[in-house]
């Protein structure tokens, strides 16, 4: 169970171009999600928390403009970044938790980004 | 600044022997205290995880121990194995913060056959 999907794996894309990311949780209904961004050999750091039917709230120094969040279903969250540079290379990661704040968060199997 | 230190950076032990890693956290409000483990050009797959009203926790190879007055606690596994071989990242949070997690730094572990 608590299985988090996320596509596409693997994503590359020449400079301006806007690209999305989906994660979908299969076996539950997530009432919140989370977008990660991950640098080569460092921890996550956190971008947004995404509740469903509500906007996301985004952590400091993320440009929302920059990183569309939708959670419009208990399902799926979506992430779109618009106008993609090459400093927007990075693997992204969705985690999607079921029920209150105390339960755990689980992972997709991240999103490879490389912008040309 | 880093909410959760972790240690060491990284380690390497013999198949059968022990692996331990460490954390320390500074906010007393932290109550759920989760690991995760990550293979390469994966997302992080939960491991095991504690609450502040135990102090340890056992599941398979794997147990945490958790000191609340010390603010620490650790992950141990038990008789490594080469498929242990992974990044391992501890991770804290608040119940009222949306459940956020604070992850630390991670420390790679490489089991040698």
């Amino acid at each position: 169970g608590a299985v988090v999907s996320q596509h596409p794996s693997r994503v590359i894309c020449k400079s301006g171009t806007s690209v999305k990311i989906e994660c979908r949780s299969l076996d539950f209904q997530a009432t919140t999600m989370f977008w990660y961004r991950q640098f080569p050999k460092q921890s996550l750091m956190l971008m947004a928390t995404s509740n469903e039917g509500s906007k996301a709230t985004y952590e400091q120094g993320v440009e929302k403009d920059k990183f569309l969040i939708n959670h419009a279903s208990l399902t799926l969250s979506t992430l779109t970044v618009t106008s993609a540079h090459p400093e927007d290379s990075s693997f992204y990661i969705c985690s999607a938790r079921q029920g209150y704040s105390n339960q755990p968060q689980h992972f997709g199997d991240g999103t490879r980004l490389s912008i040309l | 600044q880093q909410q959760v230190k972790q240690s060491p950076q990284s380690l390497i032990v013999q198949k059968g022997g022990i692996s331990i890693i460490n954390c320390a956290y500074e906010n007393t409000a932290f109550d759920y205290f989760p690991w995760y483990q990550q293979f390469p050009g994966k997302g992080p797959a939960l491991l095991i995880a504690i609450r502040p009203d135990v102090s340890e926790k056992k599941e398979g190879r794997f147990t945490i121990s958790f000191n609340k007055s010390a603010k620490q606690f650790s992950l141990h596994i038990m008789d490594s194995q080469p498929g242990d071989s992974a990044t391992y990242f501890c991770a804290a949070s608040l119940t009222d913060s949306w459940g956020k997690l604070q992850f630390g730094a991670g420390t790679q572990v490489v089991v040698t056959p």
